[in-house]
């Protein structure tokens, strides 16, 4: 599958826990974007990486969330002490270089806090 | 205003009607363009690219305005498999951040009926 690949694909994690989602980007591409979508909203951007760089992260919550793509690996998404308010779908997206390409979606990481 | 701007609908469509949504975008310098659409509680996937001259894929017709910063999609014929949520999507030229990340309208949320 040449797909973006997320996961996982569900998460339940209590009050307090970490979370951490995984994305691997689209091979060949190297711009990686993250989303939130609460129920019945809109998608939120949250942060816009290349490898080993976070470009643009104003869609970030201040505390709690963080983002890495490192030169291995897939990027991660880490959401620290997790509230029931961060209970949302998370998307990743890639995109090709020259950053004004299409980009293509991951089916997403259904986060749920209990 | 918002930065991409989409009648939310809901638009109740008979099957075999043409519709048309419109977009409108605040950033002048926006670069690139295009329609995504979104079933409900997947992957945003994209439909098509919205070029400056104007771009057509089968009963699908996307329009760009520059200068009304305006982005339209037509479809023609429609099928019930239509029924779904249309992003418009613009990219490039964000102010302030300097980052080239998508930023996505709230969606039309289009029904078609038998």
């Amino acid at each position: 599958n040449a797909g973006v690949m997320q996961n996982p694909r569900h998460l339940v994690r209590r009050r307090g826990q970490e979370a951490r989602l995984r994305c691997s980007p689209m091979k060949g591409h190297s711009h990686v974007y993250w989303y939130r979508q609460l129920p019945e909203e809109g998608l939120k951007f949250m942060v816009y990486l290349q490898k080993e760089n976070i470009i643009d992260e104003s869609g970030m919550p201040k505390e709690r969330f963080s983002a890495e793509f490192p030169k291995e690996g897939p990027s991660i998404l880490r959401i620290q002490q997790v509230v029931r308010g961060d209970s949302a779908a998370y998307f990743c997206a890639s995109s090709g270089p020259g950053g004004l390409t299409e980009a293509f979606f991951g089916q997403g990481t259904r986060l749920t806090v209990v | 205003r918002k930065e991409v701007e989409q009648d939310p609908g809901p638009f109740n469509v008979p099957e075999g009607a043409t519709v048309a949504f419109n977009c409108t975008y605040s950033n002048s310098a926006s670069q690139s363009f295009f329609w995504y659409r979104q079933d409900c509680r997947k992957e945003p996937k994209l439909l098509m690219s919205v070029y400056s001259s104007g771009n057509e894929d089968g009963r699908f017709t996307a329009q760009l305005n520059r200068a009304s910063q305006y982005i339209s999609l037509l479809i023609r014929d429609s099928k019930l498999s239509d029924s779904a949520t249309y992003l418009c999507v613009v990219r490039g030229g964000r102010s302030g951040g300097g980052a080239d990340g998508l930023t996505f309208g709230k969606g039309t949320h289009l029904i078609i009926q038998p």
